[in-house]
C-alpha cells in the first residue's frame, strides 16, 4: 500500500526554524514527485512546490519561493519542508502528496502536519 | 484571491445531481488536460476524485465525473449521498511560473 507518513504537530515561536518530514513507503520513492500543499486555518488549498526525489530538482510557487525549502533524502525515502525563520502567518496544516511525472495532480496524500507559530 | 473561481457553496438533496464549476483562463484550465478535483471532509486530508479533466482513479465511485468546456471545468456528482457532504477543490496546471493553481473550494451541503 502506498503511504505517506508525516511528522507530528509542531508549536513554535516566531523566528524559530523548523523542518517537517514526509516518509514514503509501498512504492519506489524516486518514481514520483513529492508535492507540498498548505491549508491555513479555515481556508483553501495552496500549492507550494514539489521535488523530484531522484535528483532533488525542485519547483516552487512564486508565493512560497524564498520562504520555504523543499528537500529530500532518497536513502530514507523522506521529503522535507523547512523554514529558517517562522512567522505567525505560517500557522497552517501542511500536506505532502505524490504526483506523477509529467502530470500535475496529487494522488496519494499524507494526513498532514499542523504547524502553530505563536509567541 | 484564488487563481481558479469556484462557487462558495452548492447544495442538493439525496439522490439528486449537482455540478460544481471551476473557471480559469486559457493559460490554465483551457490550456491542457490537467484539471483535477479533490474532496476534503472536515479534519481529513484531501482525496483525489478526478484527474486529467475526466479520469477517475480506481476506487472512486462512478457517481463522480469531470468535464471541461473551454476555460471552465466541472465536477458532477450524481445520486447525492449524505457522505458526499464535504469541501471540493479544483486544480489545474498553470502555464506560468505558478505551475499549479487551486480553486477557492466549494462547500457541498446535502439537505
Amino acid at each position: 500500500e502506498v503511504q505517506l507518513v508525516q511528522s507530528g504537530a509542531e508549536v513554535k515561536k516566531p523566528g524559530e526554524s523548523l523542518r517537517i518530514s514526509c516518509k514514503g513507503s509501498g512504492y519506489t520513492f524516486t518514481d514520483y514527485w513529492i508535492t507540498w500543499v498548505r491549508q491555513m486555518p479555515g481556508k483553501g488549498l495552496e500549492w507550494m512546490g514539489r521535488i523530484d526525489p531522484s535528483d532533488s530538482h525542485t519547483n516552487y510557487s512564486p508565493s512560497f519561493q524564498g520562504h520555504v525549502t523543499i528537500s529530500a533524502d532518497r536513502s530514507i525515502t523522506t521529503a522535507y519542508l523547512q523554514w529558517s525563520s517562522l512567522k505567525a502567518s505560517d500557522t497552517a496544516i501542511y500536506y505532502c502528496a505524490t504526483s506523477d511525472f509529467g502530470a500535475y495532480y496529487m494522488d496519494v496524500w499524507g494526513k498532514g502536519t499542523t504547524v502553530t507559530v505563536s509567541s | 484571491q484564488s487563481a481558479l473561481t469556484q462557487p462558495a457553496s452548492v447544495s442538493g438533496s439525496p439522490g439528486q445531481s449537482i455540478t460544481i464549476s471551476c473557471t480559469g483562463t486559457a493559460s490554465d484550465v483551457g490550456s491542457y488536460n490537467f484539471v483535477s478535483w479533490y474532496q476534503q471532509h472536515p479534519g481529513k486530508a484531501p482525496k483525489l476524485l478526478i484527474y486529467k479533466d475526466t479520469k477517475r482513479p480506481s476506487g472512486v465511485f462512478n457517481r463522480f465525473s469531470g468535464s471541461k468546456s473551454g476555460n471552465t471545468a466541472s465536477l458532477t456528482i450524481s445520486g447525492l449521498q449524505a457522505e458526499d457532504e464535504a469541501d471540493y477543490y479544483c486544480c489545474s496546471y498553470a502555464r506560468s511560473s505558478a505551475l499549479v493553481v487551486f480553486g477557492g473550494g466549494t462547500k457541498l451541503t446535502v439537505l
